[in-house]
């Protein structure tokens, strides 16, 4: 079925590294890929997204590239701070054309130590 | 504006017993989605609504799990016969339309003792 694979599970960073999480997914009809921060206890929010008709986007501190024929897409979160400690999600639409169908990858808890 | 909300925050029930969970999108927004969060996993797809109507319902594990959107606007998940396995965080979110990104709600987060 399909699938979106999440790595690492853990990242520890000192402040002021950089931080990469990897995500391969297996749907190839799949055309829109956005990235959810969850603090615990609260909702998923939407920090990054990209489409399938671009290769990288970029905001601030943070960029996601994709590999349509690999299907590998990566955050990128630069000079990171204590407050992007949380746990990340990458997902993945189901088939193509409803951006809220999506299927998620199981996470990564993120700390960046002061 | 204000975001999704969802209600009741938490809910504790025994097994057996039924459960009604209920979001409200941001207004405007046509698109709902139910999800469910178990701990240390993602979000699972459960039912999508495109205004009134269940667009796709392929993540409902079973004909306990029922949802409605009479007018378009709030949705209640339904779940009758409610069993430890359904304990989670149910998440709803929404979206302008099926095109654009979905924000979410905080959650109900789901007992069953």
């Amino acid at each position: 079925g399909e699938n979106v694979e999440q790595h690492p599970s853990t990242l520890s960073v000192q402040e002021g590294d950089s931080a990469v999480i990897k995500c391969t997914y297996s749907d190839s009809a799949s055309n829109y890929f956005p990235w959810y921060k969850q603090e615990l206890g609260k909702r998923p929010q939407l920090i990054i997204d990209i489409r399938s008709n671009v290769g990288e986007k970029k905001d601030q501190r943070i960029a996601v590239t994709l590999n349509k024929t690999a299907k590998h897409f990566s955050l990128h979160i630069t000079e990171t701070q204590p407050e992007d400690s949380a746990v990340y999600f990458c997902a993945a639409t189901s088939g193509s054309g409803n951006t809220g169908k999506l299927i998620f990858g199981q996470g990564t808890t993120l700390q960046v130590k002061p | 504006g204000a975001g999704v909300s969802q209600t009741p925050s938490n809910k504790v029930t025994e097994k057996g017993k039924y459960v009604e969970l209920r979001c409200d999108p941001i207004s405007g927004h046509t698109a709902l989605y139910w999800y469910r969060q178990s701990l240390g996993q993602g979000p699972e797809f459960l039912i999508y609504f495109q205004g009134t109507g269940a667009a796709d319902d392929s993540g409902l594990p079973n004909d306990r799990f029922f949802a409605v959107r009479p007018e378009g606007s709030v949705s209640t998940l339904k779940i009758q016969r409610t069993e430890r396995g359904d304990s989670a965080v149910y998440l709803c979110a929404s979206s302008l339309n099926k095109n654009t990104e979905a924000f979410f709600g905080q959650g109900t987060r789901l007992t069953v003792v």
